[in-house]
């Protein structure tokens, strides 16, 4: 079974700066894939970032990347030049044996003017 | 190419009502998952099948909650009866299998139920 947890309900960040939303996960499944989603007061669910349990590089998709710690089980998400539009609901997920994808609770991320 | 699409988007039904949820997912995706949001429990995996077949139906909250996938192009998921409680939204999302564990899962838009 997999475990994801997302320890921050809630995160404020000032326009232009950088922020980190934190992702742990629990898995035994030797290989697995982290994601990260985003979901603004629309609703709907945008796919933002993957890193596989194998790649030797952490994830990078433009103003998103994805901190891979694999010994510490983290996956942390950092959001660079924050913009007034990255304020929503951020979920991160992992898929593992037999292509199951376990989502966390969610952060809620406000960007301040 | 078209996304996954769901209906309604919007259901409001009366508690004891039976209530189907519809997806068609992508074209070639093997993979389709349904799930459950709500403000207490985020977004919840339910059932998700693989060829049609399910995989893991260890989500589904009780017998009232069944889900079939009759084919490659569409799926189900009914509540008989509803409850109050299963009022959220419903997620469907599918994904082709590229390498193992790998593929983003593309949502559909989200039924919203309200049971009364």
């Amino acid at each position: 079974a997999q475990k994801i947890t997302q320890t921050q309900p809630g995160m404020f960040v000032q326009e232009k700066e950088a922020v980190t939303l934190d992702c742990t996960y629990d898995t035994s499944d030797p290989s697995y894939g982290l994601f990260w989603y985003k979901q603004p007061s629309s609703g709907e669910m945008i796919f933002l970032i993957y890193q596989g349990s194998y790649d030797q590089q952490n994830a990078t998709e433009g103003r998103y990347s994805l901190n891979f710690q694999k010994a510490r089980k983290s996956a942390n998400l950092v959001i660079s030049a924050s913009q007034l539009g990255d304020s929503a609901m951020y979920f991160c997920a992992a898929s593992g044996g037999y292509q199951k994808v376990t989502f966390g609770i969610g952060t809620k991320l406000q960007v301040i003017p | 190419d078209a996304g996954v699409i769901q209906s309604p988007r919007h259901e409001v039904t009366e508690m004891g009502q039976e209530v189907t949820l519809r997806c068609k997912p992508i074209s070639g995706h093997d993979y389709l998952f349904w799930y459950r949001q709500t403000m207490m429990r985020g977004l919840e995996l339910l059932i998700y099948f693989n060829n049609n077949v399910p995989i893991d139906d260890s989500g589904m909250p009780e017998d009232r909650f069944s889900a079939k996938m009759p084919n490659a192009s569409f799926s189900t998921l009914k509540i008989q009866p509803s409850e109050p409680r299963d009022s959220a939204v419903y997620f469907c999302a599918s994904r082709r299998r590229d390498r193992p564990n790998t593929g983003e899962l593309f949502f559909g838009e989200g039924s919203r139920l309200t049971v009364l």
